[in-house]
């Protein structure tokens, strides 16, 4: 069970919007620790997608944005492409276990 | 370029002991947190291990404390981490990640090292 809850999957037609959310509590997003999404292309190591909840590193298209509120967070992304097929994790900072925290991760098919 | 390269994974059995490297380039070594996260097959992410640039302060993950041990040598520009007492739940792909200068994310990953524990 992971520290912070994301939605196992999602899917959303090509050129549609969806958004993944990250569910934490009070030791982790609630206490004012930044949330970052990586994606994760099959056999491939993770890369970061965003970071500090609404930055993006440099050659990561707009299309992808970050939000956080309370003890959540989300990515969206607008105009789906198919190779934007892949899984996704956000992860912050845990001060109750002293960890970084991964969300379980969430799995987006294009249809 | 940043470049994390991970080595020493293999087929273990449960109890014994494995030894992973990480030989890194591109950016000033010393200055950065380097980590160890891994990934069981078909699981999420799970950060394992980190040792601070500079002070070398080191943090684990409750899951391993006690049986694995992170240690880097600046001089090489490399990360090591010893695992003892391995069990079956420590099979997993095992990546070497660079922290961020604030230390709160991470945004260089290594291709990953798999560590099988198995009889």
């Amino acid at each position: 069970q992971s520290v912070l809850t994301q939605p196992p999957s999602v899917s959303g037609a090509p050129g549609q919007r969806v958004s993944i959310s990250c569910t934490g509590n009070s030791s982790n997003i609630g206490a004012g620790y930044d949330v970052h999404w990586y994606h994760q292309l099959p056999g491939a190591a993770p890369k970061l997608l965003i970071y500090g909840n609404i930055n993006r590193p440099s050659g990561v298209p707009d299309r992808f944005s970050g939000s956080k509120s309370g003890t959540s967070a989300s990515l969206a992304i607008t105009g789906l492409q198919a190779e934007d097929e892949a899984e996704y994790y956000c992860q912050s900072y845990d001060t109750s276990l002293s960890a970084w925290v991964f969300g379980g991760g969430t799995k987006l098919t294009v249809l | 370029e940043v470049q994390l390269v991970e080595s020493g994974g293999g087929l273990v059995k449960p109890g014994g002991s494995l030894r992973l490297s990480c030989a890194a380039s591109g950016f000033t070594f010393n200055k950065y947190n380097i980590n160890w996260v891994r990934q069981a097959p078909g699981r999420g992410l799970e950060w394992v291990s980190s040792i601070s640039g500079i002070t070398n302060h080191i943090y684990y993950a409750d899951s391993v404390k006690g049986r694995f041990t992170i240690s880097r040598d600046d001089a090489q520009n490399s990360l090591h981490l010893q695992m003892n007492s391995l069990r079956g739940e420590d099979t997993a792909v095992y990546y070497c990640v660079k922290s961020s200068w604030q230390n709160d994310f991470f945004d260089y990953w290594g291709q990953g090292t798999l560590v099988t524990v198995a009889s």
